[in-house]
């Protein structure tokens, strides 16, 4: 069975930072690319970046670009995403997600992980 | 950047109805088009990928269709446990933009 298991949420100041961890099981985690999503509190999904099976491509939504940074361990079956310089508007539920590879969609995601940045 | 246009932004339905929902490429994407749902407090949940590959355990009254620009997503006879938001989502390029989500609520 497939699980991803996001960790490391919490309330933080604006300007902190902050580490998401994401443990995946039940599946071969270097054969996939792995994405966070998030969600602020009663609004959509908004993706917020990608990395390839072997960290060879990376990609980040223009709103993290330079604050956030993606990366993974494929020995320890873990993704994470460091944030910097965190925002007001960065607080929302942080998903964990595993993408396909033939054609690309989101499979399975995590139960979230919750970020709230306020003074 | 391509951006996802959903329509309406909410409905109300009755048990029974059929319900369609579309979803507006700003460009081509072939049929690199997903479609999810979501309840309250939950993780989003694929239905549909590829435009109109049902993903397996999702029941038969849910359907997609549409390539390029446009697409569509019917529910044939609504259920009670259908009440949710739904999402389309491109997976043509990054970012994988989402649609801005529509909420089908009960009439």
């Amino acid at each position: 069975e497939v699980q991803l298991v996001e960790s490391g949420g919490g309330l933080v100041q604006p300007g902190r930072s902050l580490r998401l961890s994401c443990a995946a099981s039940g599946f071969t985690f270097d054969d996939y690319a792995m994405h966070w999503v998030r969600q602020a509190p009663g609004k959509g999904l908004e993706w917020v970046s990608r990395i390839s099976w072997n960290s060879g491509t990376i990609d980040y939504a223009d709103s993290v670009k330079g604050r956030f940074t993606i990366s993974r361990d494929n020995a320890k079956n873990s993704l994470y995403l460091q944030m910097d310089s965190l925002r007001t508007e960065d607080t929302a539920l942080y998903y964990c997600v595993k993408e396909t590879y033939t054609v690309p969609y989101f499979d399975y995601w995590g139960q979230g992980t919750l970020v709230t940045v306020s003074s | 950047d391509i951006q996802m246009t959903q329509s309406p932004s909410s409905l109300s339905a009755s048990v029974g109805d059929r319900v369609t929902i579309t979803c507006r490429a700003s460009q081509s994407i072939s049929i690199y088009l997903n479609w999810y749902q979501q309840k309250p407090g939950k993780a989003p949940k694929l239905l549909i990928y590829a435009a109109s590959s049902l993903q397996s355990g999702v029941p038969s009254r849910f359907s997609g269709s549409g390539s390029g620009t446009d697409f569509t997503l019917t529910i044939s006879s609504l259920q009670p446990e259908d009440f949710a938001t739904y999402y389309c989502q491109h997976s043509y390029n990054t970012p994988r933009t989402f649609g801005q989500g529509t909420k089908v609520e009960i009439k």
